[in-house]
């Protein structure tokens, strides 16, 4: 079965301050795909990154930066000089290969950027 | 480009009636997702169409819930008779399925409020 762990409940940083979410999954499939999605406090789900299982190179997109281990079953996000409007809900989420696409959610870490 | 279009964005009503939300895809897309998320349970699946035909209605919660998709632009979740149980943020989400699992684009969801 597949499951998706977010432990971090809540983060709370100072604006600039580095900040990384961590992503733990499960999942019996060799080929599957890993997601991070924002959901800002206006509520819309807004896609950040997709990520495959054959594919481990890490990924940076301007602050933000993605590391994916499938030795420890990690994706982990990381914010850099974060800045008050990075504050959301940050979902991970799983599907697995072949086709069926159906998407399951960790939790989602709550982050805060305070000025 | 227009996303996937929920209608309506707010809906209160009274224990009883019947509800229904709806979902128009991105144009071009062949999969349709609902899910369901509430401060409890998160984001789950609810049902998956792919080429209008449902293909994963599991996490339909009880008889009470039902879907359709009678083309390819326009689905609907109806919920008869609704409880307050009910009350969560309903996503309906659209993709192109093909053997690499693209992502998922979610509209801004529906807050329904069963009273």
């Amino acid at each position: 079965a597949q499951k998706v762990t977010q432990a971090q409940t809540e983060i709370s940083v100072v604006e600039k301050e580095d900040v990384t979410l961590d992503c733990v999954y499960e999942t019996r499939d060799t080929t599957y795909y890993l997601f991070w999605y924002k959901q800002p406090p206006s509520g819309e789900l807004v896609f950040l990154i997709r990520r495959n299982s054959f594919d481990e190179q890490n990924e940076i997109s301007g602050r933000y930066s993605w590391n994916f281990q499938k030795s420890t079953s990690s994706f982990n996000f990381t914010i850099t000089a974060s800045q008050v409007v990075d504050s959301a809900v940050y979902f991970c989420a799983l599907s697995e290969g072949g086709g069926a696409q159906k998407l399951v959610f960790g939790q989602g870490t709550r982050l805060t950027i305070n000025p | 480009d227009a996303g996937v279009i929920q209608s309506p964005r707010h809906e209160v009503t009274e224990m009883g009636q019947e509800v229904t939300l709806r979902c128009k895809p991105i144009s071009g897309h062949n999969s349709l997702f609902w899910y369901r998320q509430t401060m409890m349970r998160g984001l789950e699946l609810l049902i998956y169409f792919n080429n209008n035909v449902p293909i994963d209605d599991s996490g339909m919660p009880e008889d009470r819930f039902s879907a359709k998709m009678p083309n390819a632009s326009f689905s609907t979740l109806k919920i008869q008779p609704s409880e307050p149980r009910d009350s969560a943020v309903y996503f309906c989400a659209s993709t192109f399925r093909s053997g690499t699992n693209q992502p998922q684009h979610f509209g801004d969801g529906t807050r329904l409020s069963i009273l």
